[in-house]
This record gives C-alpha cells, structure tokens and sequence, in this order.
C-alpha cells in the first residue's frame, strides 16, 4: 500500500508569506500521477495541480509544485486570504488504487 | 456541474443508492469517482465507473458492498451502498477523473451519509 505523507500537519503563516508543503510516499510514484487539492472551510476539494507539477485551469501562478519519487511539494508563493484552507496531496497507481495524504491545513 | 443526492440517515446494516448527476459538459466522455470523507477527516478514493458500466474498480474498504453504475442518457452516476455500518459515515463526492493522468476535475458538493441506530 502506498501511503501518503503530507507535513506538517498545520502551517502557521500570514498573508504574504511562503509556504511550503510537503508530501512523502512510502513508495516512489509516477509524478505523472501526483496531484494537489485545496478544499476551503465547508466547500468539496478543488483540482489545483497535476501531473506533478501541472495547473489546473484558472489556478494563479503562485501556486506550483514539483518532485519525483517518493518526495513531492506545494509552493505557495505570496499567501493571499484566500489560501488558508487545507491541502491534500494524492496518487495513482498503487494499492489501493489512487490515494490521499491526510493534509496540511494552511491557517 | 455535478450534483449529488440520495444521502440521509440509515441505520446500520441498512442500504443507500447515492446519484451523481451531470451537467453543462459531454457525461458520457468522462470517467466518475466517488470520494467520501468522514466527519473531520481525510479523503478517500472508494471507486471510478468508466464510460460504461463494463469497467469499474472499487477500493478494498468497500468491494462486495458499493456498486457502481451509470446511465449516460440521464447523465447519472449511482453508488448502490449496501451492508452499512457507522464507519461509512461522511460526506460522499462525486467528481470527473481524468483517465490519462488520473485527477478528480470536476467535484460535486457532496451528499452527507449518516449511519446511525
């Protein structure tokens, strides 16, 4: 089983500031089959990166990714109101099929 | 837009047929998984139909329970939920699943399930 491992569990930040997300696999994944989600208070998850490193349609450029193997990260350059939300990260191809970190909530 | 409905209250061992209903894009040309998430909690990938009811795949946790089926001329998806205990408790998603590189697009705003005597 692939687990995802998202750190740290809470990111203490103010607007404007960097914040840097992390997601650790127990086994190497596919980048082409790594994603990030935003999911704000009360709202259902929203794309914000695939493959790795890829932006979903209308996400801002302060968000990016990268990683390869079993080490993958979201950047948020200049944290706006908006951002402080919980982050997930999640893969395809293992066991179980697709999977999810257990997230970084940004407040 | 996706829309789910059929959640509610259930008690345990009971059953629950959740749909998924698409608009404002072609249904038929896109995968659909269903995520659910328990009460302050992770997500969870359960299963994806494909684009026709010949190829679905289930997660572990709920093979030989869910099953899932479509019909794309309602432009619905359904999760047939049998067997349930209260740690099927969570707000159940729908969303569209890319099938070349496997995300969730398009998310509905979920149904709530409770399980509960």
């Amino acid at each position: 089983e692939i687990v995802l491992t998202q750190s740290p569990g809470t990111l203490s930040l103010s607007p404007g500031e960097r914040a840097t997300l992390s997601c650790r696999a127990s086994q190497s994944v596919d980048s082409s089959y790594l994603a990030w989600y935003q999911q704000r208070l009360g709202q259902a998850p929203k794309i914000l990166i695939y493959s790795g490193s890829t932006r979903a349609t209308g996400i801002p450029d302060r968000f990016s990714a990268s990683g390869s193997g079993t080490y993958f990260k979201l950047i948020i350059s200049r944290l706006e109101p908006e951002d402080f939300a919980v982050y997930y990260c999640q893969q395809y191809g293992g066991s179980p099929l697709m999977t999810f970190g257990a997230g970084t909530k940004v407040e | 837009l996706l829309v789910e409905s059929g959640g509610g209250l259930v008690k345990p061992g009971g059953s629950l047929r959740l749909s998924c209903d698409g608009s404002g894009f072609t249904f038929g040309d896109y995968y659909v998984s269903w995520i659910r998430q328990a009460p302050g909690k992770g997500l969870q990938w359960l299963s994806y139909i494909g684009f026709s009811n010949s190829e679905t795949k289930y997660a572990e946790s709920v093979k030989g329970r869910f099953t899932l089926s479509r019909d794309n001329a309602q432009r619905s998806v359904f999760l047939q939920m049998n067997s349930l205990t209260d740690e099927d408790t969570a707000i159940y998603y729908c969303a569209t699943t890319s099938v070349t590189t496997w995300y969730f697009d398009l998310w509905g705003r979920g149904t709530l399930v409770t399980v509960s005597s």
